[in-house]
């Protein structure tokens, strides 16, 4: 069964040093979404992906965030610098349906992030 | 802003009880409303319901939609051990999914 590709599954760093992480969504969906989601909290939209373009990157804080998806497969999301406040579990999913986010999304198994 | 609230937000039960989870929700340009099961890895998709008075059901799940009164519940019977996880619930727009803080389930033998 295809599922959602994500690496590291965890990740310790310090506060100030650059962090990325990498999602291989399932093979033909063009639709891509990183989440960030906080213990206790529910998963929280980072940046939507269209292929290779962003669709929505609201809630992305750019001052430290970067998201990119060259080729409009596979994407790297990545941190500099990180803060203890990034500490969480960063999800990736995907979708074959575009511009229906309402739909099922596929879930990759995340990344948990610690920074100390 | 679009807003999901879940209630209760922990539940303790004994095997063979059955829960009600709810959810209600205010999303502008509502489409959906989605279930999700979240053990100590991905979200699994449960169920996705788009239109009023009409259950759904897989085994011992079952949920329902009030449009109207923009809630959903979602049930469980019979409960297992292996039914105990965070159950999130997410309002879905065209643009994007608003999930609860989930309401973490625990079964007891």
């Amino acid at each position: 069964e295809a599922e959602v590709a994500q690496s590291p599954r965890y990740k310790i760093t310090e506060k100030s040093q650059a962090v990325a992480f990498w999602c291989d969504p399932i093979s033909g969906h063009a639709t891509l979404y990183w989440y960030r989601q906080i213990l206790g909290q529910g998963p929280e939209l980072l940046v939507q992906f269209q292929d290779e373009s962003v669709v929505d990157d609201s809630q992305l804080p750019k001052d430290r965030f970067s998201a990119e998806r060259l080729k409009g497969v596979d994407s790297t999301l990545k941190i500099q610098p990180a803060e203890l406040g990034d500490s969480a579990m960063y999800l990736c999913a995907s979708s074959s349906i575009a511009g229906a986010a309402y739909n099922e999304q596929f879930f990759g198994p995340g990344t948990r992030l610690t920074v100390l | 802003e679009d807003k999901v609230v879940q209630s209760p937000l922990s539940l303790v039960v004994h095997e063979g009880d059955t829960v009600t989870l709810n959810c209600s929700y205010e999303v502008t340009n509502f489409r959906s409303l989605l279930w999700y099961k979240q053990e100590k890895k991905a979200p699994t998709f449960l169920f996705m319901l788009t239109s009023s008075g009409i259950e759904k059901k897989s085994g011992r799940l079952s949920s329902i939609l009030d449009k109207k009164e923009l809630f959903s519940i979602l049930n469980i019977t019979a409960t297992q051990t292996g039914d105990s996880a965070i159950y999130l619930c997410a309002g879905g727009s065209n643009y994007k999914l608003t999930f609860g803080k989930g309401t973490l389930l625990t079964v007891n033998p």
